[in-house]
């Protein structure tokens, strides 16, 4: 069964940092496009990032740039997003998909940016 | 720069067919999307891959009820047979090499 579990979400204050983390089993988690979803109160859902298998290509939503990093660890199933300087707008519920067509999502994590 | 145009609201009775829209960006009509369904409070869950052909794949645990097609520009999911858990928001999603990944602004869908 496939399983995607996000961690790391909380309240930060503006400027801060957290890290997300999502435990991927079930799969063969090194042949898929991974990505990072959000969905602030109340509003749709916005693509954040994503990174291939191999962890060699990395894309942005504009927003995020010089912020945000995603990366992977393969050995470890493991997909995470760096998130420094936060702002209010990045309160969101976050959620980790797999594939292009995110085809699996996580439960998410809620990361909340706030004084 | 890609985008996805969607209704914001839908709604039809309960037994009754839906068809939810999508439509791409000019120069875009070739793309597949894949469609995404919200239930209140919950996280999205998969539908379907919908290709420009209209050929789609669904997703483990869809019903039957939920199909796709596609004409030029417009990706259509439609809902046959709806029920109460039908109620919820719909998201069509599309993705490319070079470029941001999309999701359209969503159809709350009301069942009647």
């Amino acid at each position: 069964e496939v399983q995607l579990v996000e961690s790391g979400g909380g309240l930060v204050q503006p400027g801060g940092s957290l890290r997300l983390s999502c435990a991927a089993s079930g799969f063969t988690f090194s042949s898929y496009w991974m990505s990072w979803v959000r969905q602030a109160p109340g509003k749709g859902l916005e693509w954040v990032a994503n990174i291939k298998q191999d962890g060699s290509e990395k894309y942005y939503v504009d927003s995020v740039k010089g912020r945000f990093t995603i990366s992977r660890d393969n050995a470890k199933n493991s997909l995470y997003l760096q998130m420094n300087s936060l702002r209010a707008e990045d309160t969101a519920v976050y959620y980790c998909a797999r594939d292009v067509v995110f085809d699996y999502w996580g439960q998410g994590t809620l990361v909340t940016v706030s004084s | 720069q890609l985008v996805l145009t969607q209704s914001p609201s839908a709604s039809a009775s309960l037994g009754a067919s839906v068809k939810l829209t999508c439509t791409l960006s000019s120069g875009h009509s070739s793309y597949a999307i894949a469609w995404h369904q919200q239930q209140p409070e919950k996280g999205p869950r998969y539908l379907m891959k919908l290709n420009s052909d209209g050929s789609h794949s669904k997703g483990d645990g869809i019903p039957d009820r939920f199909s796709g097609s596609s004409s030029g520009a417009e990706r259509y999911l439609t809902i046959s047979s709806l029920q109460s858990e039908d109620e919820a928001d719909y998201y069509c999603q599309t993705w490319g090499t070079g470029i941001n990944w999309v999701f359209g602004g969503g159809t709350k869908l009301t069942v009647l």
